[in-house]
């Protein structure tokens, strides 16, 4: 079964409105931690968000929020106020556990391009 | 002041050649890994170290050796290249291996191999 599942393969929005990039995870443990990546057609990685599973608030980190409803087990990471700047493939990942089993599984990716 | 630096950017080569790419953190990071991106853009992990030691090989032919002389470096060594293994390797690095931690992977800019 997918671990990590990214349901959009694109999107698109127009500038300076927000947009919603879903995530669906499969994980029986209870300490998980969930990221987001960027990675623009240079092709290099950037984090931008983390949640861990008993975080009680949404991350927020400046114009990136990650709505993590536990229950459902989705982490929608929402863009507001889109740039152009923010056309790029972006990755939900999982890391499982406590106590050594840390690696990162990534979703398929959503590419998302901004329009003028 | 790169914090995750891997050479060669790129790298072309025939069949049956052998190559290594070199990868080296700055962060003082205790976990090192390499992940596989192909043609679809999906990220896979590959080998992941702990202080030097191997701690997950996810089912990658034995034609793909890592080496880490210390925590802070972590080469990957391939062996009669075939077609199929051209794709970007990215060399990353976390703090710590908990997963309700944020210890983000941070990403080298990767490396494509393209095998002719």
């Amino acid at each position: 079964a997918q671990k990590i599942t990214q349901t959009q393969p694109g999107m698109f929005v127009q500038e300076k409105e927000a947009v919603t990039l879903d995530c669906t995870y499969d994980t029986s443990d209870p300490s998980y931690g969930l990221f987001w990546y960027k990675q623009p057609s240079s092709g290099e990685m950037i984090f931008l968000i983390y949640q861990g599973s008993y975080d009680q608030q949404n991350a927020t980190e400046g114009r990136y929020s990650l709505n993590f409803q536990k229950a459902r087990k989705s982490a929608n990471l929402v863009i507001s106020a889109s740039q152009l700047g923010d056309s790029a493939m972006y990755f939900c990942a999982m890391r499982e556990g406590d106590g050594g089993y840390n690696k990162l599984i990534f979703g398929a990716g959503t590419r998302l391009a901004v329009h003028p | 002041d790169t914090a995750v630096s891997q050479t060669p950017k790129y790298l072309v080569t025939q069949m049956g050649n052998d190559k290594s790419i070199k990868c080296e953190q700055n962060l003082g990071h205790d976990t090192m890994y390499w992940y596989k991106q192909d043609s679809k853009k999906f990220l896979k992990i590959m080998f992941s170290y702990n202080n030097k030691e191997l701690i997950i090989n996810e089912t990658v032919p034995n034609r793909f050796s890592p080496k880490s002389p210390d925590k802070a470096h972590l080469n990957l060594h391939i062996n009669s290249l075939e077609l199929g293994d051209s794709a970007v390797y990215f060399c990353a690095s976390s703090q710590g291996t908990y997963g309700t931690q944020n210890t983000e992977a941070f990403f080298g800019q990767g490396t494509r191999l393209t095998v002719v």
